[in-house]
């Protein structure tokens, strides 16, 4: 099963960029890239997806490598309500598998 | 439109009781997974439903089981409930199920199980 590896957790002060790495080496051609993120007491929420470019949401941007064995989410200019668990993780075409979610990265926000 | 309807939000079961979760997609959604989420081992696939069959089932032993309705609603069922089995359950439903990469998952508030 493919998976994704996250640092555990990452600190950033409020109003700055965060770029949140994500490396995915055994990615096929056809698996997306998912983010979603996590506040307490919540289910998970959808940030961001894409496939080979870079792409950008009223959330979020997120920057693919060109190899696509890594992904970056970048919150342009954090708050404190941004502060949650984020995972990448991998969706499938044409192949019935997992959905593999790491531990995910806890995003501190200092005010 | 509504999101994603799990019941109930909270239950408390005994060892050795069994418990049925359920859950109501978006409408128009046809794809239903079904997540553990614990502070050990984070969120853990249970099983995915697409049109009523099981596409895919994860690393959980047969007292986990699940089925689909034709109006797309999923419940999952756990028998013989044991303390580690103390979780949120999560679903989270889409368009077209994860054989399609680009559909979205919305996930619901999940349902938060105690075992006694």
């Amino acid at each position: 099963d493919a998976k994704t590896t996250q640092p555990n957790s990452m600190e950033s002060n409020e109003e700055e960029p965060v770029h949140l790495p994500c490396n995915h080496s055994t990615i096929s051609g056809t698996d997306y890239i998912h983010w979603y993120r996590q506040l307490p007491s919540q289910g998970p929420e959808y940030v961001i997806h894409g496939l080979t470019s870079n792409v950008n949401n009223r959330m979020a941007s997120l920057a693919i490598a060109e190899d696509r064995k890594s992904s970056t989410l970048i919150l342009h200019r954090a708050t404190l309500r941004d502060a949650a668990v984020y995972y990448c993780i991998l969706l499938f075409m044409n192949r019935d598998d997992k959905i593999i979610f790491g531990k995910g990265t806890r995003l501190h926000i200092l005010p | 439109k509504a999101g994603v309807t799990q019941t109930p939000r909270y239950l408390i079961k005994t060892r050795g009781q069994q418990v049925t979760l359920s859950c109501s997609p978006i409408s128009g959604h046809r794809s239903v997974s079904w997540y553990q989420q614990t502070p050990g081992q984070g969120l853990q696939f249970l099983f995915e439903y697409f049109s009523e069959t099981q596409r895919n089932k994860g690393n959980f032993p047969g007292r986990f089981s699940g089925r689909q309705f034709s109006n797309s609603r999923s419940e999952m069922n756990v028998s013989t409930l044991e303390l580690g089995d103390s979780a949120l359950y999560l679903c989270a439903s889409s368009l077209g199920g994860q054989g399609t990469g680009a559909n979205v998952l919305t996930f619901g508030a999940g349902s938060r199980l105690t075992v006694l």
